[in-house]
């Protein structure tokens, strides 16, 4: 069954540093999101995508943050400068029409 | 506005019923059911759509009061892999909006 995949399943980094959070969605999907989860809280809306543009961003998804899909598979999520408060799970999913598939992952810790 | 789920928590033993509940105060156009184990992605569980169209896995069932914007999800004879905190989803007009998620129900199976 295809599954969404992401890359690192693990991040360390320094605040002020610049991270690249990598997904590859299920192939024939045609929407993108990227969604966090701060430990022990739910799940909260990032970015969407679709078409090659963001079609819709939360207030979290400021300047610091930017999305590409800089080939026809993979979908990162790049954070230009972290603070401390960025630290979280960041999931990336993927889906059809209605349904979205999460992918596992990437646990980032700003120190 | 997130949507509120009901209960909290639950603590079943195994081969019991649960039912978890999800309200909204927007209008919904499609209900959105997850599980998530600790530390792991969201798993897709069931969607619900205005007009009554459903998609999902064989033992989840759920149901969608368009009129009173609420969803109920339906475990029946509980195994312990259903453990895990379920999330309800709701999304607006078109169905690959972004997600608001609700903030969850832990369910905990004993044997």
């Amino acid at each position: 069954e295809p599954e969404v995949t992401q890359t690192p399943s693990h991040q360390v980094t320094q605040m002020g540093q610049e991270v690249i959070l990598r997904c590859v969605p299920i192939s024939n999907h045609l929407y993108f999101y990227w969604y966090r989860q701060i430990l022990g809280q739910k799940v909260e809306f990032l970015v969407s995508f679709y078409n090659n543009e963001i079609s819709e961003k939360s207030e979290i998804f400021d300047d610091q943050f930017s999305v590409e899909r800089p080939d026809g598979s993979n979908f990162t999520l790049k954070i230009r400068s972290t603070k401390l408060e960025d630290s979280a799970m960041y999931f990336c999913a993927s889906g059809g029409r209605y349904e979205q598939y999460f992918g596992p992952g990437t646990r980032l810790t700003v120190t | 506005q997130q949507p509120v789920q009901s209960p909290q928590a639950v603590i079943l033993r195994e081969g019991e019923d649960a039912v978890i509940n999800c309200s909204s105060s927007k209008a919904l156009y499609s209900v959105h059911w997850y599980r998530q184990k600790h530390g792991e992605a969201p798993v897709f569980l069931m969607i619900l759509l205005k007009g009554g169209e459903q998609k999902g896995h064989e033992k989840i069932s759920a149901s969608f009061n368009e009129k009173k914007q609420q969803s109920s999800l339906y475990l029946t004879a509980s195994q312990l892999s259903y453990s895990g905190t379920y999330f309800c989803g709701t999304a607006g007009n078109f169905g690959n909006e972004k997600l608001t998620f609700g903030t969850g129900t832990r369910l905990t199976i004993i044997p």
